[in-house]
């Protein structure tokens, strides 16, 4: 098993420029979720999806799209980034009712935005 | 408003002696407890959890105490190791469901000296 996997590790974006953070995981996990990690704020919930064609917004969704049209992958969206967004993503799935050791994080995209 | 604290960003101990790592939180309905563990360029991974009817949960080296009425958990390395040589999260939940999200704390960067 691959895990969580992402992609890209690291990219850098100009201002109003649109890009696809990529999770996938080969677990046949159905809860997967986007959390973004910034100094001095700790790990943030973006957005998280309980299945495929189901999503729902969490602490910090502005500015990000999600959607789950498969079990596996859970792409993350910026329509028009901007500095603020500038931050590590970490991707993560988890079986539904499982305890918190069921729980698999990716290893992490960094992304600037200038 | 940070639900969850971690209020010493870092901490350096010499290695065979006890770590301990804190952190505090302000909402009542919080009932579930964990740890994360993060290594550079890896995502967090679980490291041990306490459910508020406890206030004592070890598994090997790692021991997590619960204060319920101080609203403060912390975890204890023992004895410390090189190799755990990270930042820790901790994280709060209510009841586990379904659904159930994260709140974490902003990490402390633990540095165990040979």
């Amino acid at each position: 098993n691959a895990g969580v996997t992402q992609t890209p590790k690291f990219q850098v974006l100009k201002t109003g420029q649109s890009m696809t953070l990529q999770c996938a995981q080969d677990m046949n996990h159905e809860y997967m979720s986007w959390y973004r990690q910034d100094p001095g704020m700790g790990l943030r919930l973006i957005h998280y999806s309980v299945g495929a064609g189901i999503t729902d917004q969490g602490e910090v969704p502005n500015g990000y799209n999600v959607s789950r049209s498969t079990t596996e992958d859970f792409p993350l969206r910026l329509l028009s980034a901007a500095p603020s967004q500038t931050s590590v993503y970490f991707c993560a799935s988890r079986e539904p009712y499982g305890g918190p050791d069921t729980q698999y994080f990716g290893p992490g995209t960094r992304l600037t935005v200038l | 408003d940070q639900q969850v604290k971690q209020n010493s960003p870092s901490l350096s101990v010499q290695e065979g002696r006890i770590s301990i790592l804190n952190c505090d939180y302000t909402n009542s309905m919080f009932d579930y407890f964990l740890w994360y563990k993060k290594y550079p360029a890896e995502g967090p991974t679980f490291l041990i959890s306490i459910s508020s009817i406890k206030d004592k949960n070890e598994d090997g080296r790692f021991t997590v105490f619960l204060n319920k009425s101080a609203k403060h958990l912390s975890l204890h390395i023992v004895p410390s190791q090189p190799g755990d040589s990270a930042v820790y999260f901790c994280a709060a939940s209510r009841s586990p469901s379904g659904t159930y999200k994260y709140i974490f704390g902003t990490g402390t960067r633990l540095k165990v000296l040979a």
